[in-house]
């Protein structure tokens, strides 16, 4: 189970910190993967934090690259998406999920998703 | 960066109907590499299908995946009233990308 939590209301320019808490699995080797929607819109990757075993280095899509940062807390289950200089077209409901979990290649394990809304 | 555009945009079928939906690639896509996902009004997506054509765990054999290359379908055999939902294609690498999706409506 993933338990997404940090959303809120923000103003552009500002910083905003996400976490996922993982339960009912190893933390170490998932990769974790942030995935975003805006509103009406289609779904977008943001980034990857691929597993310990696979070097644990992360990996982010162009429009996030240089501003959003994602870590994890491996004692605490929990990975991270810090969001910084956000802009209003950052306002979205973002989910973490497990790539590969599961399933070879697939985001399969979703959470609820948190919102994020940038606006002055 | 790998471009996936799924057709239709929205699809109109009644309940029992057949539903192939299209996702194509604008470069070839390893099918190990080729995912399906279902998304309701509210709800986060759900797997359907990974590797082009495996079922994910617990998902009924009325959807199935196929494809190769560049272009990729998937298939609902007969609709259920809760299949009516947005499906989404997504191909795995660096970055990931999904296509804009496809709406199934009630007709």
């Amino acid at each position: 189970q993933l338990v997404e939590s940090g959303g809120g209301l923000v103003k552009p320019g500002g910083s905003l910190r996400l976490s996922c808490a993982a339960s009912g699995f190893s933390f170490i080797d998932p990769w974790m993967t942030w995935v975003r929607q805006a509103p009406g819109k289609g779904l977008e990757w943001v980034g990857r934090s691929r597993g310990k075993k696979d070097g644990g280095t992360t990996a982010y899509a162009a429009p996030v690259k240089g501003r959003f940062t994602i870590s994890r807390d491996e004692s605490k289950n929990t990975v991270y998406l810090l969001m910084n200089s956000l802009k209003t077209a950052d306002t979205a409901v973002y989910y973490c999920t497990t790539e590969g979990l599961l399933h070879l290649a697939a985001m399969d394990v979703w959470g609820q998703g948190t919102t994020v809304t940038v606006s002055s | 960066e790998i471009v996936l555009t799924q057709s239709p945009g929205t699809l109109s079928l009644s309940p029992g109907e057949r539903a192939t939906l299209s996702c194509r690639a604008s470069q070839s896509v390893s099918s190990t590499y080729l995912a399906w996902y279902q998304q309701k009004p509210g709800q986060a997506p759900r797997l359907l299908i990974y590797g082009a054509s495996s079922r994910a765990t617990g998902i009924p054999d009325r959807f199935s995946g196929s494809g190769s290359g560049t272009d990729f379908t998937l298939t609902i055999s007969r609709l259920e009233p809760e299949d009516f939902a947005v499906y989404y294609c997504q191909q795995f690498g660096s970055p990931n990308t999904f296509g804009q999706g496809t709406k199934v409506e009630i007709k």
